[in-house]
């Protein structure tokens, strides 16, 4: 089955600093990745949909320069929190896969910025 | 716009009781519905889903859902409930007409008492 693989699973960081975090797809080739941020008791929210070859998109009201998103090759995908504030941390979580088979979801990331 | 509704924070159930966890949706076109589970700290794990085809849909660990197009709704149901379905269960929905994007609804925390 599809597998997806989500590192780190957990990293502090110094307030002003920058973390990045990846996703890669370890079976099959994902052109599209999916990156969402779950806050503590609240459910998944979609940040910005990672293209292979070209820019992400971004939902609203997600700033694009502060969560930079690459997707360099078909399994590899990367969210980078630039000058991270506290108010950044938060469960983020990727996920690849196929319309019709569904999406599998990274084991996420906790990232705690102090 | 597409949305997805999961009326209750919390259900409550006793083991080997049946255990039923609501969800409806709200999309332009044919949906694709989806359930998963999240333990703490860990990423969502895919349940089941429906695309097309028997109303009536059997995933992992014993869990079932039934879609009805004309309640426009996906819960999910099981028959006999276990301690360790004790989690967040969150209904997703992605609308095939609105591209690859997959909104979750809140989420809804299941304990199961023994």
């Amino acid at each position: 089955g599809a597998v997806v693989s989500q590192h780190p699973s957990r990293v502090i960081c110094k307030s002003g600093t920058s973390v990045k975090i990846e996703c890669r797809s370890l079976d099959f080739q994902a052109t599209t990745m999916f990156w969402y941020r779950q806050f503590p008791k609240q459910s998944l929210m979609l940040m910005a949909t990672s293209n292979e070859g070209s820019k992400a998109t971004y939902e609203q009201g997600v700033e694009k320069d502060k969560f930079l998103i690459n997707h360099a090759s078909l399994t590899l995908s990367t969210l980078t929190v630039t000058s991270a504030h506290p108010e950044d941390s938060s469960f983020y979580i990727c996920s690849a896969g196929d319309l019709n088979y569904g999406y599998t979801f990274g084991s996420g990331t906790r990232l705690t910025v102090v | 716009a597409q949305s997805v509704a999961q009326p209750e924070d919390q259900v409550n159930v006793a083991e080997g009781n049946p255990l039923t966890v609501k969800c409806t949706y709200s999309v332009s076109g044919n949906p694709y519905l989806f359930w998963y589970v999240q333990y703490p700290n860990r990423g969502l794990q895919f349940l089941l889903k429906y695309i097309t085809g028997d109303n009536l849909v059997k995933g992992s660990y014993g869990f079932e859902a039934e879609f009805n197009k004309s309640q426009t709704s996906f819960h999910l149901k099981k028959p006999s409930a276990l301690v360790s379905d004790s989690a967040l269960y969150f209904c997703a929905v992605r609308d095939i007409n609105g591209g690859f994007k997959t909104i979750f609804g809140a989420g809804t925390r299941l304990f199961v008492k023994a």
